[in-house]
């Protein structure tokens, strides 16, 4: 079991509006910053949002990202076809002593 | 341009050991920390393990305390992932990642490799 919980899935039609939660606790979300990544099929992983919702260059403003208290969430707006892909949340764990994942969310355009 | 190449993955039996390498390209290699982070194929992702600039602090996954060991060396630009007794559950693609900080439990990964397939089976 994944230490941060994500939903196993979400979907859209294209153009909508989908969100995706990343619970955790005071020793994690509550205390640090979230980041958030994005993983295509046969592929390695690559950052989608930073330090809870800063995004790299090359990154569309359609990705945001947001944190309240022990809960973190990402956000596509105008969801395209190109955006399907597993989303997966990350943060540091205080009582741990380590990095902490969600168990990804697969987004799956309609 | 950054790049992480890692190599060493394969097939290993159950209480063997293997070493990952991974060689870095196109930065200051000794100005960042580095991670291992695994994924079984299907599956989500793990951090294994963190290294800081230096080599002066490490940390690990609970799952792989004192079996697995990380180290770099820097006049080579190089990362190194000791795996010990390894069992089954191991089984995973084996990622190099960068930090964009000195520390290992501060900063967020901006590159990573594609990744090396280590199979521990009999």
């Amino acid at each position: 079991q994944s230490v941060l919980t994500q939903p196993p899935s979400a979907s859209g039609t294209p153009g909508q509006r989908v969100t995706i939660s990343c619970s955790g606790s005071s020793a994690n979300i509550g205390s640090n910053y979230v980041k958030w990544y994005q993983q295509f099929p046969g592929t390695a992983p690559t950052l989608l949002i930073y330090r809870n919702g800063q995004r790299p260059s090359g990154v569309p403003d359609r990705f945001s990202g947001s944190k309240s208290g022990t809960s973190a969430s990402l956000a596509i707006s105008g969801l395209r076809s190109q955006d399907e892909a597993d989303y997966y949340c990350a943060a540091w764990d205080e009582s741990l002593s380590a990095w902490v994942f969600g168990g990804g969310t697969k987004v799956t355009v309609l | 341009e950054v790049q992480l190449v890692e190599s060493g993955g394969g097939l290993v039996q159950p209480g063997g050991s293997l070493r990952l390498s991974c060689a870095a390209s196109g930065f200051t290699f000794n100005d960042y920390a580095m991670h291992w982070v695994r994924q079984i194929p299907g599956k989500g992702l793990e951090w294994v393990a963190g290294i800081g600039w230096n080599g002066g602090s490490a940390g690990y996954a609970d799952s792989v305390k004192g079996r697995f060991t990380i180290s770099r060396d820097n006049a080579k630009n190089s990362l190194y992932l000791q795996m010990n007794s390894l069992r089954p559950e191991d089984t995973a693609f084996y990622y190099c990642t960068k930090d964009i900080d000195i520390l290992y439990s501060y900063g967020y990964w901006d590159y990573w490799g594609q990744g090396t397939l280590v199979t521990v089976s009999s």
